[in-house]
């Protein structure tokens, strides 16, 4: 059971270019999120999903694209990367009956 | 945009003193108040989860109350010990969506 994984660990883009960056659970979670953190803003909700085929904007969803094609899966496509896209990326779903949110172990993503 | 507010930013303690943070959250639509512990190049690690108005939790030297009525929860920790020292997020979920919406977090040093 390896909970919430994403990959990559680390990434450095350069402005323009595209990427996605990938978020698997296999807890059979309905409920799965993307953040960003960013130094004292805390984190911020990108977009969100309650289940398969079904996804909805967060605060700061602006420049990034989510699909929900599995209950595994919740991967998030930035278009067209820019520097302000610089951040600590994480992943995490709800689930367990007690509402406990897991947090994957966040991607890094430098954009230059 | 949901205002979730945490006080102080930050809090530097001597070891044994005992300390306490406070979340503040809309009154309205409420569905869950999130605690979470955030160690630096970690992921946020879940404390706790509260529904209930009057809802009292704790884990070992740390323990929550929530007033949902007056939009407000306390984390306590009691005999403060360097390894508790961290970021203490809160986060809001409302009965809208399963997300949370997250405070900025108080970050706790806790001085040997």
């Amino acid at each position: 059971n390896a909970g919430v994984t994403q990959t990559p660990k680390f990434q450095v883009l350069k402005t323009g270019q595209s990427m996605t960056l990938q978020c698997a659970q296999d807890m059979n979670h309905e409920y799965m999120s993307w953040y960003r953190q960013d130094p004292g803003m805390g984190l911020r909700l990108i977009h969100y999903s309650v289940g398969a085929g079904i996804t909805d904007q967060g605060e700061v969803p602006n420049g990034y694209n989510v699909s929900r094609s599995t209950t595994e899966d919740f991967p998030l496509r930035l278009l067209s990367a820019a520097p302000s896209q610089t951040s600590v990326y994480f992943c995490a779903t709800v689930g367990g009956g007690t509402d406990t949110q897991y947090f994957g172990p966040g991607t890094r993503l430098t954009v230059l | 945009i949901l205002n979730v507010e945490q006080s102080p930013q930050s809090l530097h303690v001597q070891e044994g003193d005992s300390t306490n943070f406070t979340c503040s959250f809309p009154s309205s639509n409420f569905y869950a108040l999130h605690w979470f512990r955030w160690e630096t190049a970690k992921s946020p690690e879940a404390l706790f989860v509260m529904t209930l108005n009057g809802d009292e939790k704790k884990k070992g030297r740390i323990s929550a109350t929530l007033n949902t009525k007056e939009g407000y929860s306390y984390l306590y920790i009691k005999g403060s010990q360097p390894e508790d020292s961290a970021t203490y997020l809160c986060a809001f979920v409302d009965t809208g969506r399963r997300a949370l919406t997250f405070g900025s977090g108080t970050r706790l040093q806790v001085q040997p």
